[in-house]
């Protein structure tokens, strides 16, 4: 079954933890991306990578690292987490960027820094 | 710069009503991308549409429609005979093609509830 896959799905964290959300896809697909999700904010984009070993900044990338290795993986680390963190977390995969095809979402990860 | 704009926070319909989502963009590119997404009260995020700049054509699929107007700038969501199952998060985003940072930019969402 094609499909995006996040773990953890749930996780409660302390200041300064650092901590790492995984992403994996199996559809062969070039353009990852990180989106967090918060009441009247909407979605807005973290990270994105185009293809292996190339990453850009989004909107909010401060206080968030990513990598892109290998094709099916896009791991999020927050190496320093703090309360404003604290947020529902989606990655996505697309056939390729620049916004032609549609995206695959991830189940979420919610995600709560004390 | 991009920009999605969703003015429609929250919408309560009652069932069988019809119901259009707003969804008004900026964007200073000739060549661009617009998308619709639900979210479901389970809370994952699915794909209903992709419209490019250069098809005007409004599309129908089911009791969805969408109508697409590069004059006002608008890319409306219109549910037609609507149902409880319709209730969820709904969200209008952008890319621009010649977009060198390749961002997308998301709307900040219409939640919509369907009264039985």
């Amino acid at each position: 079954e094609a499909q995006v896959t996040q773990n953890p799905r749930y996780l409660i964290t302390v200041t300064g933890k650092k901590l790492t959300v995984t992403c994996s896809q199996n559809m062969n697909h070039e353009y990852m991306s990180w989106y967090r999700q918060d009441p009247g904010l909407g979605l807005r984009q973290i990270y994105y990578s185009m293809n292996v070993e190339v990453t850009d900044k989004g909107d909010v990338p401060e206080g968030y690292k990513v990598s892109r290795k290998e094709k099916r993986n896009f791991p999020l680390i927050l190496e320093s987490p703090s309360p404003n963190q604290t947020s529902l977390y989606f990655c996505a995969s697309s056939l390729r960027g620049q916004g032609f095809y549609e995206q695959y979402f991830g189940p979420g990860t919610r995600l709560t820094v004390t | 710069a991009q920009k999605v704009t969703q003015a429609q926070t929250e919408i309560s319909v009652v069932e069988k009503e019809d119901v259009t989502l707003d969804c008004v963009y900026e964007t200073r590119d000739t060549t661009y991308y617009l998308f619709w997404y639900k979210q479901p009260p389970s809370g994952e995020l699915v794909f209903l549409i992709r419209r490019n700049s250069f098809d005007e054509q409004n599309e129908i699929s089911g009791r969805y429609s969408w109508n697409f107007q590069k004059s006002t700038s608008s890319f409306n969501f219109t549910i037609t005979a609507s149902q409880v199952v319709d209730s969820a998060v709904y969200f209008c985003a952008l890319s621009e093609l010649m977009n060198r940072d390749d961002k997308i930019i998301f709307g900040k969402g219409t939640r919509l509830h369907i009264l039985p």
